[in-house]
């Protein structure tokens, strides 16, 4: 258990569905992420959230909206997906402004677009 | 941000160290050197990271050359629960939160 916990673990959605995937941390950061992590390629940084503001969006289509509420929380809300977006969405946490500190990853979850 | 170049896959014979390599040569001054683990289909784990020293924790050693051009991971007696892929990765931080850059990492395989 890092203290990051993703839901759903799992979840299968049509491409004309509208879903959210959830993330909350339990330490306390100020920064969180968003990373896609497609069959047999290097995990890709999607957005970052610093101090509950986006400070980055690596040109990731707007079928994928990110929301922080707070800094406790993010969600990654998804709409008219494709197929080739079935992958692993990971979110991860760390603290920054205090010298270099380590991210701390959820377990992922595994989204399949049919 | 410094690349890093790591080799695809490794074999290791349980109980025996395993030693990781990894070439950073573009790395600047004050970009640290982390590694991540990731099990099969979970989230990357947090292994450890240093700047000059050498490293040890309860996971693993980092041993980082003196031109820090290059590193190595040692995990001291290797199980069969340290299957995974390793990455290497140099931080690039840039206003005041981490955008950190996984390569293909390592993919090590502890063997019975």
């Amino acid at each position: 258990e890092t203290g990051v916990t993703q839901t759903p673990r799992h979840l299968v959605m049509g491409m004309t569905n509208k879903k959210s995937l959830k993330c909350e941390q339990h330490l306390g950061h100020n920064a969180m992420y968003w990373y896609k992590q497609s069959a047999k390629k290097p995990l890709e940084l999607m957005f970052v959230y610093s101090l509950e503001e986006r400070v980055e969006n690596n040109s990731v289509p707007s079928r994928f909206s990110p929301e922080c509420p707070n800094s406790s929380h993010l969600f990654l809300h998804l709409h008219t997906l494709q197929p080739e977006d079935s992958a692993l969405y990971l979110c991860a946490s760390s603290q920054e402004g205090q010298g270099n500190t380590e991210a701390f990853f959820g377990q992922g979850t595994r989204l399949t677009v049919v | 941000d410094a690349k890093t170049t790591q080799p695809p896959s490794m074999d290791c014979a349980e109980g025996r160290a395993a030693n990781l390599p990894c070439n950073h040569s573009t790395i600047s001054g004050n970009e640290y050197v982390y590694w991540y683990r990731q099990i099969h289909s979970q989230g990357p784990q947090y292994i450890i990271h240093g700047l000059k020293n050498n490293e040890t924790n309860e996971m693993a050693s980092l041993i980082i050359t003196e031109d820090r051009k290059s590193s190595t991971l040692i995990l001291p007696h290797a199980t069969l629960r340290d299957t995974a892929v390793y990455y290497c990765i140099v931080r690039f931080s840039s206003g005041g939160y981490q955008k950190v850059t996984f390569g293909t990492g390592t993919k090590l395989q502890v063997i019975p």
